[in-house]
């Protein structure tokens, strides 16, 4: 069985930094791109990034290019989303998904839950 | 960028109604791109349709998808109590993927 586990809720203050994490299992981690999708508070769904961890190559939305970095561990089958220095605009629902070789997303993780607050 | 714009925002239908929602896109899609997603309060979105008509794994048949070019649509042939939710469509062939701004459908 496909799954994607993602790490826990945070709460963190402007301008710290936070890495979340996307776990999969049950599949070939380093044959699928998983992507990063945000769901601000009452909104849709944006792209973020995704990222192929056979050998890390990543594309950014140009939206979030340059203001998140995602990355891989392929070792231990986990996609990461992180942030250098958070703003009050970055608290929103993350979901990661994985994409299959036409790019849709049939599986997704629960969601990882940004608040970034002073 | 393509920009997908569902209509309507809202619907209000009752149980065992018939919903139809659409999706229009600022250019042409490909049909081998194109899905549709339901999404609940505090849950991941889950995947309905790909490739404009084909049911994904357990969807039941009360969900079908339809058109192509700019026009797609999604029917819900009779509401269950569980359909009620948000619904985005999706075009997944260029670039990252752009998605619609979603319908939400509520008991009436």
């Amino acid at each position: 069985e496909v799954q994607l586990v993602q790490s826990g809720a945070e709460v963190k203050k402007p301008g710290e930094s936070l890495k979340i994490s996307c776990k999969g299992s049950g599949y070939s981690f380093t044959s699928y791109w998983i992507g990063w999708v945000r769901q601000m508070p009452g909104k849709g769904l944006e792209w973020m990034g995704i990222i192929y961890p056979g050998d890390s190559d990543t594309r950014y939305s140009p939206s979030f290019q340059g203001q998140v970095t995602i990355s891989a561990d392929k070792s231990i089958s986990t996609a990461y989303l992180q942030w250098s220095s958070l703003k009050a605009s970055d608290s929103a629902m993350y979901y990661c998904a994985r994409r299959d070789s036409s790019s849709l997303a049939e599986y997704w993780g629960q969601g990882t839950l940004v608040t970034v607050s002073a | 960028e393509i920009v997908l714009t569902q209509s309507p925002g809202t619907l209000s239908l009752s149980p065992g109604e018939r919903a139809t929602l659409s999706c229009r896109a600022s250019q042409s899609v490909s049909r081998s791109y194109f899905a549709w997603y339901q999404q609940k309060p505090g849950q991941a979105p889950r995947l309905l349709i790909y490739a404009a008509s084909s049911r994904a794994t357990g969807i039941p048949d009360r969900f079908s998808g339809s058109g192509s070019g700019t026009d797609f649509s999604l029917t819900i042939s009779r509401l269950e109590p569980e359909d009620f939710a948000v619904y985005y469509c999706q075009e997944y062939g260029r670039s990252l993927g752009t998605f619609g701004q979603g319908t939400k459908v509520e008991i009436k």
